[in-house]
């Protein structure tokens, strides 16, 4: 079974700085997806960034990007110039490729605090 | 694109009556549509899969006769938390997943349901 975990249960930025999330995972899947959700006050989640297992460039989205490690599993998020609507739930999530249902697997979340 | 809404965004009702939650993808077919539980300050836990046209799987420790799924159409699922009792009270989150954009899964608003 895949698990993710996320090890920062809450972290705060100074606005304008960067910070930077850590999200590793277990599977023996070879072929997968990894994704970062934000859920801010409101709970709608919004898909922030989204990596192919087999593309070994890192996903970059505007100020997001990731470090994708796939050997180590691990899959960090990079928020730069961070602003005070970056303050958020942030949820990382595995999904397999190719299963019929495409399941995604969360982890507990971080909550980012942006500063001003 | 890739909206998904959820109707009603909040409910309160009385302890045995049956709530209907609907998930609707405003401008994309969704095959498959995706039913979450989120509990205060945790993750979201998936509850079952809903495919159009078939019966709904369900996650081991979900009583499908409680939540009842329906996908009547490519835009369209519907959870009944059937005769609803205060612990049911929670926030359901849908999502519907848009094949061949990597499989993303994009969310709707949640509905917040209070059991009193």
């Amino acid at each position: 079974a895949q698990t993710v975990t996320q090890s920062q249960p809450e972290m705060s930025v100074q606005e304008a700085e960067t910070v930077t999330l850590s999200c590793t995972y277990d599977t023996s899947e070879n072929n997968y997806y990894l994704f970062w959700y934000k859920q801010p006050p409101s709970r709608q989640m919004i898909l922030v960034i989204r990596q192919e297992a087999y593309k070994q460039q890192n996903a970059t989205e505007n100020r997001f990007s990731v470090n994708f490690q796939k050997a180590a599993k691990s899959f960090s998020l990079k928020i730069s110039d961070s602003q005070l609507g970056d303050t958020a739930m942030y949820f990382c999530a595995f999904m397999k490729l190719g299963g019929s249902q495409g399941n995604l697997i969360f982890g507990k979340g971080t909550k980012l605090s942006v500063k001003p | 694109g890739a909206v998904v809404s959820q109707h009603p965004s909040w409910v309160i009702c009385k302890s045995g009556t049956s709530v209907k939650i609907e998930c609707r993808s405003l401008d994309f077919q969704a095959t498959t549509m995706f039913w979450y539980r989120q509990f205060p300050k945790q993750s979201l836990m998936l509850m079952a899969t809903s495919n159009e046209g078939s019966k709904a799987t369900y996650e081991q420790g979900v009583e499908k006769d409680k939540f009842l799924i329906n996908h009547a159409s490519l835009t369209l699922s519907t959870l009944t938390v059937t005769s609803a009792h205060p612990e049911d009270s929670s926030f359901y989150i849908c999502s519907a997943r848009v094949a061949g954009l990597a499989d993303t899964q994009y969310f709707g608003p949640g509905t917040r349901l209070t059991v009193l």
